[in-house]
């Protein structure tokens, strides 16, 4: 049990579906992170949230929109993904932004077909 | 720019094996080392870490040293087990640009056989 959790653990959905990831800390950390591993690829940062700023998007395309309410909560919005965004997704969080450990959720399998 | 090389998986072992997983890092400034693991079905987790050169990480038999001459931060354990079975991750951190980044490398699977 890391203290972050995410919804759901997997997700198919089609190329025009419109659906959300979620991620959630109960560990008072005030940096959220949005990762993507893709296999036989270095995890990448796509977005981090910090006090509950976004301070950096990693150049992710406009189909991924993350939404942070509060500083326990992390949303990433999906719509017209295509193939090539299958991959785990992963949320995680730390007490300051780049400040170590981050704490990760156990990531959602995403698949588009 | 800043970047972390591990070795290429899949590393196969028996039990007690000693094991090695290479990492090298190409970074301006003095980066941060850490190694994350991730066991099947979960997220990371910090392994260990060292922040300044010639400092060792150890953490569960796992042991790290940061090499400034070879820009190296090698895993070692010397007796591993099967629950060892998973991903490792070499990473480091640098300040860029005012902020902070944590650059991971590829990973490299590790299976311990009993």
């Amino acid at each position: 049990e890391t203290g972050v959790t995410q919804t759901p653990r997997h997700l198919v959905m089609g190329m025009t579906n419109k659906k959300s990831l979620k991620c959630e800390q109960h560990l008072g950390h005030n940096a959220m992170y949005w990762y993507k591993q893709s296999a036989k690829k270095p995890l990448e940062l796509m977005f981090v949230y910090n006090f509950k700023e976004q301070t950096e998007n990693n150049s992710v395309p406009s189909r991924f929109s993350p939404e942070c309410p509060n500083s326990s909560h992390l949303f990433l919005h999906l719509h017209t993904l295509q193939p090539e965004d299958s991959a785990l997704y992963l949320c995680a969080s730390s007490l300051r932004a780049a400040e170590q450990p981050q704490h990760f959720g156990d990531g959602t399998r995403l698949s588009i077909l | 720019g800043n970047s972390v090389t591990q070795m290429e998986g899949p590393v196969t072992l028996s039990e007690e094996a000693f094991l090695t997983i290479n990492c090298t890092y190409t970074a301006t400034g003095y980066p941060s080392l850490f190694w994350y693991v991730q066991y099947p079905g979960e997220g990371l987790q910090l392994l260990l870490k060292a922040t300044k050169a010639d400092d060792k990480g150890s953490n569960k038999g796992f042991e790290a040293t940061y090499r400034k001459e070879t820009t190296s931060f090698h895993l070692e354990k010397g007796s591993v087990q099967v629950s060892d079975s998973a991903v490792y991750f070499c990473a480091l951190i640098i300040t860029q640009g005012g902020s902070e980044k944590l650059v991971f490398g590829k990973g490299t699977k590790l299976t311990v056989n009993p």
